[in-house]
């Protein structure tokens, strides 16, 4: 299977613990998005690569919050001292950068994140 | 701000009728409006985009209707079948300070009853 992949697809941890997410995205796109779900909103941007290089941030992204790209493969993003109001589902999506870009995202199945 | 907005969270349809999804947005700024289909325990999938530029693309059961002036887009499902029951989201591409990204509407969720 090519597609996006995101390990781990359920996390549950307590208030107060760190997290962290992986995203492999499709191996020949150098765009790397990641978006937050929670229950009856659609996803939300949270931040945005370009090969490794972060090119924006959501203010959603609180202090807590960081992600990576080394070398502008996969991706991790790491939730500090996490909060109840933290509980959502993290989507990574990729995409082929291109002038002929219609914005179309690659989505992969999730982590879900429940904080106790 | 909520720039896309899903005002109908649900919908039931018939099998074999049309199924009709609607999207308004508030930025001009917005070059492509695409939908997505998510089942549950998935990530949203990719259905089908249209162009700003155009006021319809048909692809199959599946077509998108783009009325700029009044900033509203629809999918229309057409005939409707059982496998289609998920959650729709609309979503909008625009390019900000060199960064592309989607924003999404809230998402409905379309229900064939056979």
């Amino acid at each position: 299977d090519t597609g996006v992949s995101q390990d781990p697809r359920h996390k549950i941890t307590k208030r107060g613990q760190n997290v962290t997410f992986r995203c492999d995205p499709i191996s020949e796109h150098n765009r790397l998005y990641w978006y937050r779900q929670t229950l009856g909103q659609g996803p939300e941007f949270l931040t945005y690569f370009q090969n490794e290089a972060q090119l924006e941030k959501s203010r959603l992204l609180s202090d807590r919050f960081s992600a990576e790209r080394p070398k502008g493969s996969f991706s991790t993003l790491e939730i500090q001292r996490t909060e109840q109001g933290d509980s959502a589902m993290y989507l990574c999506a990729s995409s082929r950068g291109g002038t002929l870009n219609t914005g179309e995202l690659f989505f992969g199945e999730g982590s879900r994140l429940t904080v106790l | 701000d909520q720039q896309v907005k899903q005002n109908s969270p649900s919908l039931s349809v018939q099998e074999g009728r049309i199924s009709i999804l609607n999207c308004d947005y508030t930025n001009s700024m917005f070059d492509y409006f695409l939908w997505y289909k998510k089942y549950p325990a998935e990530g949203p999938t990719f259905l089908i985009s249209i162009s700003s530029i155009k006021d319809k693309n048909e692809d199959g059961r599946f077509t998108v209707f783009l009325n700029k002036s009044a900033k509203h887009l629809s999918l229309h499902i057409v005939p409707s079948q059982p496998g289609d029951s998920a959650v729709y989201f609309c979503a909008a591409s625009v390019v900000i300070q060199g960064a592309q990204k989607l924003v999404f509407g809230q998402g409905t969720r379309l229900t064939i009853n056979p």
